[in-house]
């Protein structure tokens, strides 16, 4: 079985800009969960989807979004990219949900903002 | 705010000794969860623990749950060199509806050959 897949593990961009990652989860997982990994901030709770619907969403600024889509992959979305920004972002799926199963991790985006 | 606080913040120990991580939290848990992270790539896995369990083991790992301290501890035997990396705890809040994970700061652990 293939494990949760990140697209792109690296990524260079520029203030201002904005950026697509991509997350495909294993197959049969339904809820995919976002987070952010940063040295001073650790790990930090996006946002969750199941079958299509955003179920929670963590304390991040609008301009991070989400979506998933009917084959439960799911894309997040930077907009107006700040230094700050710059971070691990890891993807994880799970049969059910994260809290009562185990989740799935992908290798993660490494995202630079210059 | 993180849920899960891990103590201590960087372990040094040789390989063969054991190593022992805390994990603090401060809400009511439907359970916790353990994950490793070896430099800056994805999490895996390591054990689950529910809220009715006091202590589970797997392999060479061992996890106590002390619910009415909020506390939980992660013993890993024997270690190796292949066990250097960051220990993480995950725990979920006991609401409906809140579908995520709330991770500590972790625990990085060396293993000294």
């Amino acid at each position: 079985k293939a494990g949760v897949t990140q697209t792109p593990r690296y990524l260079i961009k520029t203030r201002g800009q904005q950026v697509t990652l991509s997350c495909s989860p294993i197959s049969g997982h339904r809820s995919v969960s976002w987070y952010q990994q940063t040295p001073g901030q650790g790990l930090q709770f996006l946002f969750e989807y199941f079958s299509e619907t955003q179920r929670n969403k963590g304390n991040f600024p609008g301009r991070f979004s989400g979506r998933q889509f009917s084959n439960s992959r799911s894309e997040m979305n930077v907009s107006t990219l700040e230094l700050g920004d710059s971070a691990l972002y890891l993807c994880a799926s799970s049969a059910l949900d994260s809290q009562n199963t185990e989740a799935f991790f992908g290798q993660g985006t490494r995202l630079t903002v210059v | 705010s993180q849920q899960g606080e891990e103590d201590p913040q960087a372990l040094s120990i040789q390989e063969g000794e054991n190593a022992t991580m805390n994990c603090s939290y401060k809400t009511s848990i439907n359970n916790l969860q353990w994950y490793r992270q070896n430099s800056g790539r994805g999490l895996v896995h390591l054990i689950l623990i529910r809220s009715n369990e006091r202590e589970k083991h797997s392999g060479r790992l061992r996890v106590t749950l002390d619910t009415s301290k909020k506390s939980s501890s992660l013993l890993i035997t024997a270690s190796r060199a292949a066990d250097t990396a960051s220990y993480f705890c995950a725990t979920d809040a006991k609401r409906s509806n809140d579908y995520k994970l709330s991770f500590g700061a972790g625990t990085t652990v060396t293993v000294r050959a």
